[in-house]
């Protein structure tokens, strides 16, 4: 299976900042990298897919980047409505396989 | 508006079994592709098992494979999994997706509220 590394697993940064979370694949993925967002409670949504492409309704504060064989997702102006842990998943190579998250937490 | 509704979730007894449903809305379910995925408490999100269409190509994780079952009725727009030998490991909140189709993607694009299966004595 294709192993999914995240990084960081946790980071606490204030409104307004600048955040970015990496994934890794240990395959080669191509560009068929997702994005998704957690919060506490309740079940993930799509943020974001092929790498960098808004799911619908996704504010655009949401870029998604692959540079060689990392994949990043960048939130431009942290809000506090974006608490939430981010998962990344790769839909290349079956089965489709999850990273281990990054709890993003707001001060 | 997509809607994706679970239930089935219990508690059980080690080596038991259970049935989760999934009933959607929305959209045309003959038409996706459908997954259960599954989060331990306080762990990631692990992918258990997926079928097609037509029920005719069915993929399960390794961890599941041959004690879970995975199936849908069309007509009445329904997914099912089927859980048997359930031991702890099995413990987890799990959630009834949607595989969407975007040019050539197919992220997970909608996913139900998750229902709880916990298994313990």
């Amino acid at each position: 299976d294709v192993q999914m590394t995240q990084s960081p697993s946790s980071l606490s940064s204030s409104v307004g900042d600048r955040v970015t979370i990496t994934c890794r694949a240990s395959h080669d993925i191509s560009g068929y990298l997702n994005w998704y967002q957690q919060k506490l409670g309740r079940a993930p949504t799509l943020l974001i897919y092929l790498t960098s492409t808004l799911h619908s309704g996704v504010p655009s504060r949401f870029s998604g980047v692959k540079s060689e064989s990392n994949f990043t997702l960048t939130i431009s102006r942290l809000q506090p409505d974006d608490l939430a842990t981010y998962f990344c998943q790769q839909t290349f190579i079956s089965p489709p396989t999850f990273g281990q998250g990054t709890k993003v937490e707001v001060k | 508006e997509v809607q994706l509704v679970e239930s089935g979730g219990d508690l059980v007894e080690p080596g038991g079994s259970v049935r989760l449903s999934c009933a959607a809305s929305g959209f045309t379910f003959m038409t996706y592709r459908m997954h259960w995925v599954r989060q331990a408490p306080g762990k990631g999100l692990e992918w258990v098992s997926d079928i097609n269409t037509d029920g005719s190509s069915i993929s399960y994780a390794d961890s599941v494979k041959g004690r879970f079952t995975i199936s849908r009725d069309n007509a009445r727009k329904t997914l099912y999994l089927q859980m048997s030998s359930l031991t702890a490991a099995d413990t987890a909140v799990y959630y009834c997706v949607k595989e969407g189709r975007y040019m050539s993607a197919v992220p997970f694009d909608f996913w139900g509220q998750g229902t709880l299966v916990t298994v313990s004595s």
